[in-house]
């Protein structure tokens, strides 16, 4: 069963922290996705990556960086984690952009407190 | 501008009913894709069908179907005699070549969430 897994379930960061969320996949897929998730406003495209050490920001990049350094791991960095952070977060991955469905992770809950 | 609009925020219905999920796209490509996801309480996102502009097929999975029109751009999706596992956020998306950056831009709609009740 294929599959993108993402570390943790729950988070509970303070303020100023850096903040990691790991997604890592198994069916070799190039294109990897993280987006948030907030009532009202649907799914937001953070950042999103194309090949190992490539990446390209999304609609939402402000306040977070990422990183690829192998195909089937791709992280999210929150530099310094504010409250207004605070969400749903969900990595995803593809075979290619746009043309197929995508494979989730069951999201990452973080609340900076 | 490409757009996905699901009118219905919340619908409530009890099991055995019908319900139809609305999902209106706006596209400037003539090229372009189209997918529902459901989300339930666990919170995965699992991917349900696409379908691609040229292909108004309707398509029919067990107790779900999706009616797609072009000419009233909407990918409608339909579950026939409700059940309490249907309850979930449904999500429609559409895909459409970025001729900008080569890519493809993909944007989910709000989502509408149903709720089955026993």
């Amino acid at each position: 069963d294929v599959k993108v897994t993402q570390s943790s379930r729950y988070l509970v960061k303070r303020t100023g922290e850096k903040v990691f969320l790991e997604c890592v996949q198994d069916m070799d897929h190039e294109n990897m996705f993280w987006y948030r998730q907030d009532p009202g406003l649907g799914l937001r495209l953070i950042y999103f990556s194309y090949d190992v050490k490539m990446k390209e920001k999304g609609d939402i990049p402000e306040g977070y960086s990422v990183s690829r350094e192998k195909k089937e791991r791709f992280s999210l960095i929150l530099e310094s984690a504010s409250t207004n952070q605070t969400s749903m977060y969900l990595c995803a991955s593809t075979p290619e952009r746009g043309r197929y469905g995508y494979t989730f992770g069951s999201g990452t809950r973080l609340t900076v407190v | 501008a490409q757009k996905v609009t699901q009118a219905q925020t919340e619908i409530s219905v009890v099991e055995k009913e019908d319900v139809t999920l609305d999902c209106v796209y706006e596209t400037r490509d003539t090229t372009y894709y189209l997918f529902w996801y459901k989300q339930p309480p666990s919170g995965e996102l699992v991917f349900l069908i696409r379908r691609n502009s040229f292909d108004e097929q309707n398509e029919i999975s067990g107790r779900y179907s999706w009616n797609f029109q072009k000419s009233t751009s909407s990918f409608n999706f339909t579950i026939t005699a409700s059940q309490v596992v249907d309850s979930a956020v449904y999500f429609c998306a559409l895909s459409e070549a970025d001729n900008t950056s080569g890519t493809y831009k993909y944007i989910f709609g709000t989502g509408t969430r149903l709720k089955v009740l026993a």
